[in-house]
């Protein structure tokens, strides 16, 4: 099955204590991407790749860290997690052209105490 | 800087009626326009997508919307509301073509009454 999965689903942590949210997708897409959703602000960018080793910033991306190291996988590091970094967060991909269908992940609910 | 409108944030309909939630976008050259569904607890889901053929574009579960480029506009509508369409609609935009990024609205919840 067609999917973006992501681990784990739900984490509750303490402040500066490092973590990784992992994101796979099996559909060999080029493209890839993470959001954080909060109430009312609807979806934002945090980082995104294009490829393999090539990635960049999205909107908000102070505060994480993201590597491309092969093309199924698009880890999300907070080093140093801290409250304001609480939020539900999803990862996405889709093939390289704009106009596909960008296919997300169920998403992350994070915690920081 | 190029943004995404979504009128309400909050629609409430009864079972039946007409919905229609709306979304505009802000460039004068007509981006990749999308919609997207978020049930509870859930990942979001495609809806239907524009992609410069027809501007009349039909999705899933009875919905479609209209690409309207005088109006920089492409609402979303569905005929008759099941209890079954309450959820979170977000509106997408792609100003970037191949190499752009999604833009979202900041959502609208739709509720539907019995």
């Amino acid at each position: 099955e067609a999917q973006v999965t992501q681990n784990p689903r739900y984490l509750i942590t303490v402040t500066g204590k490092k973590l990784t949210v992992t994101c796979s997708q099996n559909m060999n897409h080029e493209y890839m991407s993470w959001y954080r959703q909060d109430p009312g602000l609807g979806l934002r960018q945090i980082y995104y790749s294009m490829n393999v080793e090539v990635t960049d910033k999205g909107d908000v991306p102070e505060g994480y860290k993201v590597s491309r190291k092969e093309k199924r996988n698009f880890p999300l590091i907070l080093e140093s997690p801290s409250p304001n970094q609480t939020s539900l967060y999803f990862c996405a991909s889709r093939y390289r052209g704009g106009h596909n269908e960008q296919f997300f992940g169920p998403g992350t609910r994070l915690t920081v105490l | 800087a190029q943004s995404v409108t979504q009128l309400g944030s909050h629609v409430s309909v009864s079972e039946g009626a007409l919905v229609l939630l709306r979304c505009n976008y802000s460039s004068s050259v007509p981006p990749y326009l999308f919609w997207y569904v978020q049930y509870p607890n859930q990942g979001l889901q495609l809806l239907l997508k524009y992609t410069s053929a027809a501007t009349l574009v039909k999705g899933i579960n009875g919905f479609e919307a209209e690409f309207k480029k005088s109006e920089t506009s492409f609402h979303l509508t569905k005929p008759s509301a099941h209890m079954s369409d309450a959820a979170e609609y977000f509106c997408a935009v792609n100003y970037g073509g191949s190499q752009g990024n999604l833009i979202f609205g900041k959502g609208t919840k739709l509720s539907v009454k019995p």
